[in-house]
Protein backbone atom coordinates (compact mmCIF):
# COMPACT_ATOMS: atom_id res chain seq x y z
CA UNK A 1 0.00 0.00 0.00
CA UNK A 2 0.87 3.73 -0.83
CA UNK A 3 1.13 6.06 2.21
CA UNK A 4 -0.18 9.66 1.03
CA UNK A 5 -0.30 12.59 3.14
CA UNK A 6 -1.52 15.92 2.05
CA UNK A 7 -1.12 19.73 3.42
CA UNK A 8 -3.14 21.44 4.79
CA UNK A 9 -5.38 19.05 6.33
CA UNK A 10 -8.07 22.03 6.55
CA UNK A 11 -8.27 26.03 5.71
CA UNK A 12 -10.99 28.83 6.06
CA UNK A 13 -10.40 31.26 3.17
CA UNK A 14 -11.69 34.44 1.44
CA UNK A 15 -13.49 33.87 -1.62
CA UNK A 16 -11.55 35.41 -4.31
CA UNK A 17 -8.58 34.19 -3.35
CA UNK A 18 -6.61 30.63 -4.28
CA UNK A 19 -5.32 27.79 -2.18
CA UNK A 20 -2.84 25.17 -2.82
CA UNK A 21 -3.12 21.68 -1.74
CA UNK A 22 -0.56 19.58 -1.65
CA UNK A 23 -0.18 15.44 -2.11
CA UNK A 24 2.92 13.63 -1.08
CA UNK A 25 3.31 9.44 -1.70
CA UNK A 26 6.23 7.87 -0.35
CA UNK A 27 6.64 5.77 -3.29
CA UNK A 28 6.99 6.51 -7.01
CA UNK A 29 3.70 6.47 -8.93
CA UNK A 30 2.84 6.69 -12.41
CA UNK A 31 -0.95 8.34 -11.69
CA UNK A 32 -2.17 10.77 -9.26
CA UNK A 33 -5.48 11.50 -9.03
CA UNK A 34 -7.58 14.48 -7.79
CA UNK A 35 -11.41 14.22 -6.01
CA UNK A 36 -13.69 16.82 -4.54
CA UNK A 37 -16.25 15.36 -2.16
CA UNK A 38 -18.97 18.26 -1.42
CA UNK A 39 -20.89 18.14 1.33
CA UNK A 40 -23.23 15.33 1.77
CA UNK A 41 -22.23 14.18 -1.56
CA UNK A 42 -20.02 11.75 -3.15
CA UNK A 43 -16.66 11.64 -3.96
CA UNK A 44 -15.67 13.28 -7.72
CA UNK A 45 -12.96 12.52 -9.81
CA UNK A 46 -11.47 16.37 -10.87
CA UNK A 47 -8.41 15.20 -13.66
CA UNK A 48 -5.52 12.44 -13.83
CA UNK A 49 -1.85 13.78 -13.21
CA UNK A 50 0.63 12.15 -14.93
CA UNK A 51 4.58 13.00 -14.15
CA UNK A 52 5.57 15.19 -17.50
CA UNK A 53 2.27 15.87 -19.10
CA UNK A 54 -0.48 17.82 -18.44
CA UNK A 55 -3.62 17.10 -16.73
CA UNK A 56 -6.36 15.34 -17.53
CA UNK A 57 -9.53 16.95 -16.45
CA UNK A 58 -12.77 15.36 -16.21
CA UNK A 59 -16.54 17.06 -17.94
CA UNK A 60 -17.02 20.45 -16.03
CA UNK A 61 -13.47 20.95 -14.45
CA UNK A 62 -11.19 22.96 -15.99
CA UNK A 63 -7.54 23.99 -15.90
CA UNK A 64 -7.91 27.64 -15.24
CA UNK A 65 -10.23 27.12 -11.99
CA UNK A 66 -8.30 23.89 -10.61
CA UNK A 67 -4.24 24.04 -11.97
CA UNK A 68 -2.65 20.80 -11.37
CA UNK A 69 1.01 20.51 -11.16
CA UNK A 70 3.25 16.94 -11.20
CA UNK A 71 6.52 17.64 -10.95
CA UNK A 72 8.11 14.40 -9.91
CA UNK A 73 6.68 10.75 -9.33
CA UNK A 74 5.85 11.27 -5.59
CA UNK A 75 4.17 14.74 -5.50
CA UNK A 76 1.16 16.73 -6.83
CA UNK A 77 -0.56 19.73 -6.07
CA UNK A 78 -4.51 21.13 -6.78
CA UNK A 79 -4.90 24.92 -6.66
CA UNK A 80 -8.32 26.27 -5.79
CA UNK A 81 -8.74 29.52 -7.87
CA UNK A 82 -11.12 32.05 -7.36
CA UNK A 83 -12.45 30.41 -4.59
CA UNK A 84 -16.44 30.52 -3.80
CA UNK A 85 -18.52 29.30 -0.93
CA UNK A 86 -19.29 26.65 -3.35
CA UNK A 87 -15.64 25.52 -3.71
CA UNK A 88 -16.32 24.53 0.42
CA UNK A 89 -15.39 20.64 -0.41
CA UNK A 90 -13.04 17.40 1.03
CA UNK A 91 -10.21 17.24 -1.83
CA UNK A 92 -8.86 13.90 -2.11
CA UNK A 93 -5.62 12.93 -3.62
CA UNK A 94 -5.06 9.62 -4.31
CA UNK A 95 -2.41 7.19 -6.50
CA UNK A 96 -3.08 3.86 -7.69
CA UNK A 97 -1.78 0.01 -6.45
CA UNK A 98 -3.02 -3.35 -5.25
CA UNK A 99 -4.52 -4.31 -2.63
CA UNK A 100 -3.26 -7.47 -0.49
CA UNK A 101 -5.64 -9.34 -2.08
CA UNK A 102 -4.15 -8.36 -5.82
CA UNK A 103 -6.89 -6.65 -6.95
CA UNK A 104 -6.03 -3.24 -8.63
CA UNK A 105 -7.33 -0.09 -5.94
CA UNK A 106 -6.36 3.52 -5.71
CA UNK A 107 -5.30 4.59 -2.16
CA UNK A 108 -6.61 7.92 -0.56
CA UNK A 109 -5.02 10.68 1.42
CA UNK A 110 -6.61 11.71 4.56
CA UNK A 111 -8.06 14.67 2.46
CA UNK A 112 -8.02 18.47 2.88
CA UNK A 113 -11.50 19.94 4.12
CA UNK A 114 -11.89 23.63 2.80
CA UNK A 115 -14.38 26.35 3.67
CA UNK A 116 -14.40 29.25 1.96
CA UNK A 117 -16.80 32.37 3.22
CA UNK B 1 -26.84 11.54 -14.06
CA UNK B 2 -26.11 9.27 -11.35
CA UNK B 3 -24.33 6.58 -12.78
CA UNK B 4 -23.51 4.92 -9.40
CA UNK B 5 -26.29 4.77 -6.98
CA UNK B 6 -26.26 3.24 -3.12
CA UNK B 7 -30.06 3.92 -2.47
CA UNK B 8 -29.68 3.60 1.49
CA UNK B 9 -28.26 6.32 3.06
CA UNK B 10 -27.94 4.50 6.51
CA UNK B 11 -28.01 1.09 7.87
CA UNK B 12 -28.11 -0.20 11.39
CA UNK B 13 -27.08 -3.94 12.16
CA UNK B 14 -26.76 -5.48 15.47
CA UNK B 15 -22.93 -6.85 16.19
CA UNK B 16 -22.42 -10.20 15.05
CA UNK B 17 -25.29 -10.53 12.28
CA UNK B 18 -24.99 -9.93 8.58
CA UNK B 19 -24.11 -6.47 7.24
CA UNK B 20 -25.27 -6.08 3.49
CA UNK B 21 -24.75 -2.41 1.72
CA UNK B 22 -26.26 -2.34 -1.96
CA UNK B 23 -25.09 -0.76 -5.15
CA UNK B 24 -27.02 -0.32 -8.48
CA UNK B 25 -25.11 1.02 -11.51
CA UNK B 26 -26.65 2.15 -15.09
CA UNK B 27 -23.49 2.28 -16.89
CA UNK B 28 -22.77 -0.93 -18.31
CA UNK B 29 -19.61 -0.07 -19.71
CA UNK B 30 -17.98 -0.68 -15.92
CA UNK B 31 -15.98 -3.76 -15.89
CA UNK B 32 -14.22 -3.24 -12.36
CA UNK B 33 -16.15 -2.49 -8.67
CA UNK B 34 -14.59 -1.47 -5.79
CA UNK B 35 -15.70 -1.30 -2.07
CA UNK B 36 -14.21 1.65 0.38
CA UNK B 37 -14.47 2.74 3.93
CA UNK B 38 -14.41 5.97 5.61
CA UNK B 39 -14.28 6.91 9.01
CA UNK B 40 -14.37 10.73 9.68
CA UNK B 41 -11.74 12.85 8.77
CA UNK B 42 -10.04 10.33 6.98
CA UNK B 43 -9.50 9.30 3.15
CA UNK B 44 -11.46 6.40 2.27
CA UNK B 45 -9.95 3.05 2.93
CA UNK B 46 -9.99 0.14 0.13
CA UNK B 47 -12.02 -2.93 1.49
CA UNK B 48 -12.32 -5.13 -1.77
CA UNK B 49 -13.01 -5.67 -5.82
CA UNK B 50 -14.22 -7.14 -8.19
CA UNK B 51 -13.60 -7.92 -11.70
CA UNK B 52 -16.76 -8.35 -13.86
CA UNK B 53 -15.53 -11.85 -15.48
CA UNK B 54 -16.38 -12.90 -11.83
CA UNK B 55 -19.45 -12.75 -9.79
CA UNK B 56 -18.42 -13.05 -6.10
CA UNK B 57 -15.32 -12.45 -4.84
CA UNK B 58 -14.00 -12.89 -0.92
CA UNK B 59 -11.78 -11.76 1.52
CA UNK B 60 -12.01 -12.14 5.31
CA UNK B 61 -15.08 -10.94 6.69
CA UNK B 62 -15.83 -9.54 3.50
CA UNK B 63 -17.85 -10.51 0.30
CA UNK B 64 -18.51 -8.78 -2.77
CA UNK B 65 -21.26 -10.25 -5.10
CA UNK B 66 -21.60 -8.89 -8.56
CA UNK B 67 -24.85 -9.13 -10.62
CA UNK B 68 -24.41 -8.17 -14.51
CA UNK B 69 -27.67 -8.90 -15.53
CA UNK B 70 -29.14 -6.33 -12.87
CA UNK B 71 -26.23 -3.97 -12.66
CA UNK B 72 -26.46 -4.69 -8.54
CA UNK B 73 -23.43 -5.37 -6.61
CA UNK B 74 -23.56 -5.79 -3.26
CA UNK B 75 -21.17 -6.32 -0.13
CA UNK B 76 -21.56 -8.57 3.03
CA UNK B 77 -19.99 -8.16 6.18
CA UNK B 78 -19.75 -11.37 8.59
CA UNK B 79 -20.01 -10.94 11.47
CA UNK B 80 -20.39 -7.46 11.84
CA UNK B 81 -18.03 -5.79 14.23
CA UNK B 82 -17.96 -2.39 16.34
CA UNK B 83 -15.48 -1.14 14.23
CA UNK B 84 -17.18 -1.78 10.79
CA UNK B 85 -19.18 1.63 11.56
CA UNK B 86 -18.19 3.77 8.86
CA UNK B 87 -19.21 5.20 5.73
CA UNK B 88 -19.18 2.93 2.89
CA UNK B 89 -18.76 3.69 -0.63
CA UNK B 90 -19.31 1.65 -3.20
CA UNK B 91 -16.84 2.49 -6.87
CA UNK B 92 -17.04 1.48 -10.53
CA UNK B 93 -14.39 1.84 -13.57
CA UNK B 94 -14.95 1.43 -17.19
CA UNK B 95 -11.13 0.21 -17.75
CA UNK B 96 -10.83 -2.63 -16.38
CA UNK B 97 -8.91 -1.41 -13.32
CA UNK B 98 -8.95 1.49 -10.71
CA UNK B 99 -8.54 4.60 -12.70
CA UNK B 100 -11.46 6.96 -13.28
CA UNK B 101 -13.17 5.67 -10.70
CA UNK B 102 -17.10 6.53 -10.44
CA UNK B 103 -18.43 6.57 -6.53
CA UNK B 104 -22.09 6.28 -5.30
CA UNK B 105 -23.40 8.34 -2.73
CA UNK B 106 -22.39 6.72 0.50
CA UNK B 107 -23.93 4.62 2.70
CA UNK B 108 -23.56 5.11 6.99
CA UNK B 109 -22.76 1.58 9.03
CA UNK B 110 -23.79 1.42 12.41
CA UNK B 111 -23.32 -1.57 14.31
CA UNK B 112 -24.92 -2.10 17.35
CA UNK B 113 -23.22 -4.12 20.46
Amino acid sequence: SAVISQKPSRDICQRGTSLTIQCQVDSQVTMMFWYRQQPGQSLTLIATANQGSEATYESGFVIDKFPISRPNLTFSTLTVSNMSPEDSSIYLCSVEGRGLAGGETQYFGPGTRLLVL
Amino acid sequence: DQQVKQNSPSLSVQEGRISILNCDYTNSMFDYFLWYKKYPAEGPTFLISISSIKDKNEDGRFTVFLNKSAKHLSLHIVPSQPGDSAVYFCAASALQGAQKLVFGQGTRLTINP
